[in-house]
């Protein structure tokens, strides 16, 4: 089936520093997402894209916090400065239209120490 | 306060048996609902997707919805230990590409 790559898998770095998780999502799909899972529960919306614009952020997704996906490369989650609470795992998905079924990659295992 | 609860937290079935899933919004906007299926270490995948009142089958899944209720349930007939895994019911306003929401989960245990 279709397939979203993230990169990388697993990062630890120090809190303050800035980080880059990046996603490749499925070719030819125009909706893109981040969702945050802490300890394998509940899979937390954060931001969707299309078209080069946030559509909608939920509170999670904090100022520190920003997308882009500059000239249909990578889709980009930058989180800066880094806080301990951002330890979780990173989920990219991203869809062929509205109302489609989303396509999760692997997630990024982030740690915040 | 959660807009989508799912019930039970954890479950355990013998394989063969049948799982029920259960899984209630708090908000009438949502009108679009997944299943999806996480094995451990992965990213959720997509079981199936129900937008009408009544039931859909997809193999050994059964999805319910009943919009008036705002419920949704999932049945696995015949689960294998591979059905093992948490799985999530997750809600959607409306088309267009606006937020999935997912619920709170149900882990599935399938012993042989």
């Amino acid at each position: 089936g279709p397939k979203v790559l993230q990169i990388p898998s697993h990062q630890i770095i120090d809190m303050g520093q800035m980080v880059t998780l990046n996603c490749d999502p499925v070719s030819n799909h125009l909706y893109f997402y981040w969702y945050k899972q802490i300890l394998g529960q509940q899979m937390e919306f954060l931001v969707n894209f299309y078209n080069g614009k946030v559509m909608e952020k939920s509170k999670l997704f904090k100022d520190q916090f920003s997308v882009e996906r500059p000239d249909g490369s990578y889709f980009t989650l930058k989180i800066q400065p880094t806080a301990l609470e951002d330890s979780a795992v990173y989920f990219c998905a991203s869809s062929l239209g509205g109302g489609n079924t989303l396509y999760f990659g692997e997630g990024s295992r982030l740690i915040v120490v | 306060q959660q807009k989508v609860q799912q019930s039970p937290e954890s479950l355990s079935v013998p394989e063969g048996g049948m799982a029920s899933l259960n899984c209630t919004s708090s908000d009438r906007n949502f009108q679009y609902f997944w299943w999806y299926r996480q094995h451990s270490g992965e990213g959720p995948k997509a079981l199936m997707s129900i937008f009408s009142d009544g039931d859909k089958k997809e193999g050994r899944f059964t999805a319910h919805l009943n919009k008036a209720s705002l419920h949704v349930s999932l049945h696995i007939r015949d689960s294998q230990p591979s059905d093992s895994a948490l799985y999530f019911c997750a809600a959607s306003e409306r088309q267009g590409g606006r937020a999935l929401i997912f619920g709170t989960g149900t882990t599935v245990s399938v012993s042989p």
